[in-house]
């Protein structure tokens, strides 16, 4: 089954304990991309990647890292995390941009405290 | 930049009426124009997308949006409306060339019985 992953769901951290979220695609896409989802908000695009190894800052980029080593894999990285960056974050992939369409994954909700 | 509004943050309507979310969009060049529709506790799935070509785009579900190039405008229809329908809707755009989809603050359908 064609899907984006995502790993954890749910996470609960504290103020500067670094965490990883994974995001995995199967589509061989080429395109990935994280966002954060806040109310009133809408989706504000974190980082994007267009290929292995090539990845831009998007709208929100402050306090976040990526890292695109693997074509399927677009871990999102918070080397220090603070209470702001509590939201609902989601991967999208699609083959790549232009018309082509986003799949999206499942979504991880975070809470820094 | 790039931008998208979606004007109402809650529409309702009473099922078997027809509904209308709207959408309006700036963008350099042609505009690629997205709906998304994101049921609770779940990823964006797509529902339909303008490339080029015909106005009237039909997608999934019975949704169907016009294209208003003179408007700037994206509007997402359903002649009848489904309880099933109530979630939340967003309308997205890509400039060409862009690499970044942006997306507007979404737009909460609710379809009483």
């Amino acid at each position: 089954e064609a899907q984006v992953t995502q790993n954890p769901r749910y996470l609960i951290t504290v103020t500067g304990k670094k965490l990883t979220v994974t995001c995995s695609q199967n589509m061989n896409h080429e395109y990935m991309s994280w966002y954060r989802q806040d109310p009133g908000l809408g989706l504000r695009q974190i980082y994007y990647s267009m290929n292995v190894e090539v990845t831009d800052k998007g709208d929100v980029p402050e306090g976040y890292k990526v890292s695109r080593k693997e074509k399927r894999n677009f871990p999102l990285i918070l080397e220090s995390p603070s209470p702001n960056q509590t939201s609902l974050y989601f991967c999208a992939s699609s083959q790549r941009t232009g018309s082509e369409t986003q799949y999206f994954g499942p979504g991880t909700r975070l809470l820094v405290l | 930049a790039q931008s998208v509004a979606q004007p109402e943050d809650q529409v309702n309507v009473a099922e078997g009426n027809p509904l209308t979310v709207k959408c309006t969009y700036s963008v350099s060049g042609n505009p690629y124009l997205f709906w998304y529709v994101q049921y609770p506790n779940r990823g964006l799935q797509f529902l339909l997308k303008y490339i080029t070509g015909d106005n009237l785009v039909k997608g999934s579900y019975g949704f169907e949006a016009e294209f208003n190039k003179s408007q700037t405008s994206f509007h997402l229809k359903k002649p009848s409306a489904l309880v099933s329908d109530s979630a939340l809707y967003f309308c997205a755009v890509r400039g060409a060339p862009a690499r970044q989809l942006t997306f507007g603050s979404g737009t909460q359908l609710t379809v009483l019985p």
